[in-house]
């Protein structure tokens, strides 16, 4: 079936550095792409999401960008926190289904 | 609050026993999901469910069995046939109402000992 796969297994930047967080996905008929925060031993959080119709999406201290030619969709995090250190999945889903594929994610490790 | 709620947060697990995780909302969310999670693996669905009495299969449904008795509970039996049990199991909502995004719960840790 159609998966969603991640660049990078983990990523460490410097407090205060901007991150950038990318997925792959192979699923032309994607049309919802999110993603999720996960902390260790908790349940995934919302982060941000877009659908196929945008290219860019803001939310506070995140931007989420979508380039449908090439199925890359990245997770942009400015000023990176301590508390930002998490596991980030990206998941998409097709028009009009209910139905998540997630990502394998990537480690986010911040370094004081 | 609205919200998912997954109970217990530790369970521990003999072989050959069944054992059930708990999952309740109070979103009024039409769908709900549970998901398997293993160290550095991505989420695999085990069971999903769009409508009360209605369930379908996910990717590794073999040795878990769901019920949907009620909107707000969906309840995760992990039989004695699912062989390697340990790990964190998430259960999820979906409102189906626009915005495609689940509500998680916070999991639980189940181990075999």
């Amino acid at each position: 079936g159609e998966s969603v796969g991640l660049h990078l297994p983990t990523l460490s930047v410097q407090e205060g550095d901007n991150s950038i967080i990318n997925c792959a996905y192979s699923n032309s008929a994607s049309d919802y792409f999110i993603w999720y925060k996960q902390e260790s031993g908790k349940g995934p959080q919302f982060i941000i999401d877009i659908r196929s119709n945008m290219d860019k999406r803001q939310g506070q201290r995140v931007t989420v960008l979508l380039n449908k030619t090439v199925k890359h969709l990245s997770l942009q995090i400015a000023a990176t926190q301590p508390g930002d250190s998490a596991v980030y999945f990206c998941a998409e889903s097709g028009a009009g289904s209910y139905q998540l594929t997630f990502g394998k994610g990537t480690k986010l490790s911040v370094i004081p | 609050d609205g919200g998912i709620t997954q109970s217990p947060k530790y369970l521990f697990r003999k072989e050959g026993q069944n054992v059930t995780l708990s999952c309740e909302q109070n979103l009024n969310h039409d769908a709900m999901y549970w998901y398997r999670q293993d160290p550095g693996q991505g989420l695999r669905l085990i069971y999903y469910s769009q409508i009360v009495n209605d369930f379908q299969k996910g990717d590794i449904a073999e040795g878990y069995s769901v019920s949907r008795e009620k909107k707000e509970s969906f309840p995760l039996t992990v039989t004695s046939a699912q062989k390697n049990p340990t790990a964190f199991y998430l259960c999820a909502s979906l409102s189906g109402q626009g915005n495609y995004g689940y509500t998680f719960g916070s999991g639980t840790r189940l181990t075999v000992v």
